[in-house]
């Protein structure tokens, strides 16, 4: 159980252009998602914390209008990346939230390696 | 931001060791969890712990939540080479459903 998927796995573009990509809760029903970034032997960085059918919320220093957040579903939240440029190429990693013991056990994908050329 | 100090950094032991790697922050969490990242993958969730003093197992590893609520320690008995890879406490704090990680362990084991 707990399982989370991401797609596309890796994705190469070039700069300027937009690259979404999607998280799913498989076998539940997500009150939170929430996306991360990683950048090469650093640990994780929360970017945004989305919940269903509302706006996501931004860390500091998260433009929202460059990454954009939709949380169609209770299974389904996606990330764009707008106008993509070489600095924006990471290591982006979603997880789904379960609500146990009245906190949010985070179970996380495996991640899209975004390269930018 | 919050911040967790996790140490240490780095270990490289022999296969059949025993690890121990903790976190430690001023302020007080909720939940810690422990994960393990192996290169080009998310992190696997291996232990979840929600309140003060729980000592809990997964085979061969072992994590305590602090009674002060502000540190945990993850131990691996027994170490064998697949348990490489970088691991990672996330403390949770009070009233929110955010995760601060640490800066990782990263475990390396020879055999």
């Amino acid at each position: 159980g707990a399982v989370v998927s991401q797609h596309p796995s890796r994705v190469i573009c070039k700069s300027g252009t937009s690259v979404k990509i999607e998280c799913r809760s498989l076998d539940f029903q997500a009150t939170t998602m929430f996306w991360y970034r990683q950048f090469p032997k650093q640990s994780l960085m929360l970017m945004a914390t989305s919940n269903e059918g509302s706006k996501a919320t931004y860390e500091q220093g998260v433009e929202k209008d460059k990454f954009l957040i939709n949380h169609a579903s209770l299974t389904l939240s996606t990330l764009t990346v707008t106008s993509a440029h070489p600095e924006d190429s990471s290591f982006y990693i979603c997880s789904a939230g379960i609500r146990d013991r009245g906190t949010d056990t985070q179970y996380f994908g495996p991640g899209t390696r975004l390269t930018v050329l | 931001g919050q911040q967790l100090n996790q140490s240490p950094q780095s270990m490289f032991i022999q296969e059949g060791e025993d690890v121990s790697m903790n976190c430690t922050s001023s302020s007080i969490f909720n939940t810690w969890l422990w994960y393990k990242q192996e290169p080009g993958e998310g992190p696997v969730l291996l232990i979840a712990l929600y309140k003060a003093g729980e000592l809990t197992s997964n085979g061969r590893l072992t994590a305590q939540f602090g009674i002060t609520r502000k540190d945990s320690f993850l131990n691996i008995s027994a170490s064998i080479p697949s348990d490489v890879g970088i691991y990672f406490c996330a403390g949770q704090l009070v009233g929110g459903n955010k995760l601060v990680f640490g800066a990782g362990t990263i475990l390396r084991v020879k055999s």
